[in-house]
């Protein structure tokens, strides 16, 4: 079945960098975009950052641009995010999640969420 | 960005009650509308992809329907484990992807 279990996160001082990973299995991980979303604590889900099946598209929210760096080793089913110049407002739980179509599909919906990791969480506070 | 509208914020039901929440986007999306589960320091869950497609593992007392602007989630029977907040989430537009403030089931 498939599985995706983030790692990574924890306190960080505002300005610091956090990078985090998220290992995926039970599914051929090179032929499906992948996201991260973020839950600040209380509140809804913000999406943050998608990157295509081969890392060839990149996608992310406005509130991230430019200090947050999504990548992915295939060889490894690995998905990460790079955080740096981080701000109070980027507290939250932090989820990768599957993209539901694989580039294979003729047809289909793309960036439909089909599968969750459990979150981890990141803080910043001094 | 198009906004997702969700309503009712909350709302309290019964078991065995059907309850619809509704969600409206800022600009018209066809189809592309898509219903989440959260349940309490849980991960979400999809529900409902496409408008009306269930997710594989998800009981049929879930549908969805709408089109254009306009959509709607609608439990029937319903059960205790239904309780759990409710996002609904736009996927026509990758910039950027957007979801609904979230409606919460009280059972």
């Amino acid at each position: 079945q498939v599985q995706l279990v983030e790692s990574g996160g924890g306190v960080v001082q505002p300005g610091g960098s956090l990078r985090l990973s998220c290992a995926a299995s039970g599914f051929t991980f090179s032929n499906h975009g992948m996201h991260w979303v973020r839950q600040a604590p209380g509140k809804g889900l913000e999406w943050v950052a998608f990157i295509g099946h081969d890392g060839s598209n990149k996608y992310y929210a406005d509130s991230v641009k430019g200090r947050f760096t999504i990548s992915r080793d295939n060889s490894k089913n690995t998905l990460f995010l790079q955080m740096i110049s981080l701000r109070a407002e980027d507290t939250a739980v932090y989820y990768c999640a599957k993209d539901r179509r694989s580039y294979h599909d003729s047809s289909g919906h793309y960036y439909v969420l089909d599968h969750w990791g459990q979150g981890t969480l990141v803080t910043v506070s001094s | 960005d198009i906004q997702m509208t969700q309503s009712p914020s909350s709302l309290s039901a019964s078991v065995g009650d059907r309850v619809t929440i509704t969600c409206r986007a800022s600009q018209s999306i066809s189809s592309y509308l898509n219903w989440y589960q959260q349940k309490a320091g849980k991960a979400p869950k999809l529900l409902i992809y496409a408008t009306s497609s269930l997710q594989s593992g998800v009981p049929s007392r879930f549908s969805g329907s709408g089109s254009g602007t306009d959509f709607t989630l609608t439990i029937t029977s319903l059960q205790p484990e239904d309780s759990a907040t409710y996002y609904c989430q736009q996927s026509y537009s990758i910039s950027p992807i957007t979801f609904g403030h979230g409606t919460r089931l009280e059972i």
